[in-house]
């Protein structure tokens, strides 16, 4: 069962646009939401989180949206340039018993055109 | 501040060898997870320590298992290996693991023949 689907696998984009990467999750238990970047040959590296006590996020040109009734979740790069091609995984933990692990999605692998 | 330290960077092993891959996590960082990343099945949860003890395991067979040390420092072990134990393991690191930012290493590619 997969308890975390991502959409779209793939993307790709014209330099400036904004990409978005959308999430949906079935476990109401999960209450801690991050996004991270995978570069070939690298290892996963965090981006940005969000908590379910905020609808939004921003971090630089990075923005999460949350949308806690839909239990649903995106990733929005603003002004998207070459260097942010990459593999996008959003993921989802919870608080309490079997709180030690994040649950993936299958990723989103991002192009963006110059 | 260096960051998480995984070795070996590459391995190939035959089918029915063990394997030990080992993992350094971040200075002050007391919770370590190991994750298995393959292009079919993406990112899986494999086990998580924290302080010399296991405290959650994900679903996979009793070949894969682990340790930590008391400088938290960690290894994982896969027995009698498996053509489809090929993949990228990865290791993250955490203050107290519990939603707390994760952060990965650069992973050990292991190819079995």
């Amino acid at each position: 069962q997969q308890q975390v689907k991502q959409s779209p696998q793939s993307l790709i984009v014209q330099k400036g646009g904004i990409p978005i990467i959308n999430c949906a999750y079935e476990n109401t238990a999960f209450d801690y939401f991050p996004w991270y970047q995978q570069f070939p040959g690298k290892g996963p590296a965090l981006l940005i989180a969000i908590r379910p006590d905020v609808s939004e996020k921003k971090e630089g040109r990075f923005t999460i949206s949350f949308n806690k009734s839909a239990k649903q979740f995106s990733l929005h790069i603003m002004d998207s340039q070459p260097g942010d091609s990459a593999t996008y995984f959003c993921a989802a933990s919870k608080s309490g018993a079997g709180s030690y692990q994040l649950t993936f999605g299958k990723g989103t692998k991002l192009s963006v055109i110059p | 501040k260096a960051g998480v330290t995984q070795t070996p960077r590459y391995l190939i092993k035959t089918r029915g060898q063990q394997v030990t891959l080992s993992c350094s996590p971040i200075s002050g960082h007391r919770s370590v997870s190991w994750y298995q990343q393959t292009p079919g099945q993406g990112l899986q949860f494999l086990f998580e320590y924290f302080s010399e003890t296991q405290r959650n395991k994900g679903n996979f067979p009793g070949r894969f298992s682990g340790r930590q040390f008391s400088n938290s420092r960690s290894e994982m072990n896969v027995s009698t290996l498996e053509l489809g134990d090929s993949a990228l393991y990865l290791c993250a690191s955490s203050f107290t693991g519990r939603n707390t930012e994760a952060f990965f290493g650069q992973g050990t590619r292991l190819t079995v023949v």
